[in-house]
């Protein structure tokens, strides 16, 4: 069991570039989540897939962002033309069908400057 | 938008003592689950307890949930100076798979 690994673990990015993230969950692991976690803050849900389809996504989740898991195996989240608002932790999480625990990755830390 | 509240909101104790932290919530749920963050990083997963659960032991860990008032509580008995972190409750609402997290309590430990 290696857990989720994310990647970069940090952005700099200025506004109004694209940026993509990449999420690889723990192998056996069938659902994926995105979530967000501002300064202070616990996460917000962003979006939610079930192998390849995606089941679920936040009204935080604005026409800017898009999320894919290609194969129902990794993940990414792109945002595009970003913005200083966008500036947080950006988390990725998994688990398995027969549990409701979700496991975390470290995060991916943009900055929008 | 948050789930419930969190109390304390920062939590600064003696190695040794024991640490209550509380979480409610405001809609029916399926499950609750505690998790604790080091600075800067990801969640880990502690303890999840059932809707018809009251307590769940783990460890020094102890939650307690009351589905009538919708809260739990969170009791790390013993602390240690490695059990500093911020403490979130999530809760996971009927037919649903996201969980929806409190805005969590700092709690930290003094050797």
């Amino acid at each position: 069991d290696t857990g989720v690994s994310q990647n970069p673990r940090h952005k700099i990015t200025k506004r109004g570039q694209n940026v993509t993230f990449r999420c690889d969950p723990i192998s056996e692991h069938n659902r994926l989540y995105w979530y967000r976690q501002t300064l202070g803050q616990g996460p917000e849900f962003l979006t939610y897939f079930q192998n390849e389809a995606q089941l679920e996504k936040s009204r935080l989740l604005s026409d800017r962002f898009s999320a894919e898991r290609p194969k129902g195996s990794f993940s990414t989240l792109e945002i595009q033309r970003t913005e200083q608002g966008d500036s947080a932790m950006y988390l990725c999480a998994s688990s398995s069908y027969r549990g409701y625990e979700q496991y975390f990755g470290p995060g991916t830390r943009l900055t929008v400057t | 938008s948050q789930q419930g509240e969190e109390d304390p909101q920062a939590l600064s104790i003696q190695e040794g003592e024991n640490a209550t932290m509380n979480c409610s919530y405001k809609t029916s749920i399926n499950n609750l689950q505690w998790y604790r963050q080091n600075s800067g990083r990801g969640l880990v997963h502690l303890i999840l307890i059932r809707s018809n659960e009251r307590e769940k032991h783990s460890g020094r860990l102890r939650v307690t949930l009351d589905t009538s008032k919708k809260s739990s509580s969170l009791l790390i008995t013993a602390s240690r100076a490695a059990d500093t972190a911020s403490y979130f409750c999530a809760t996971a609402i009927q037919g649903a798979q996201k969980l929806v997290f409190g805005q969590g309590t700092r709690l930290t430990i003094n050797p």
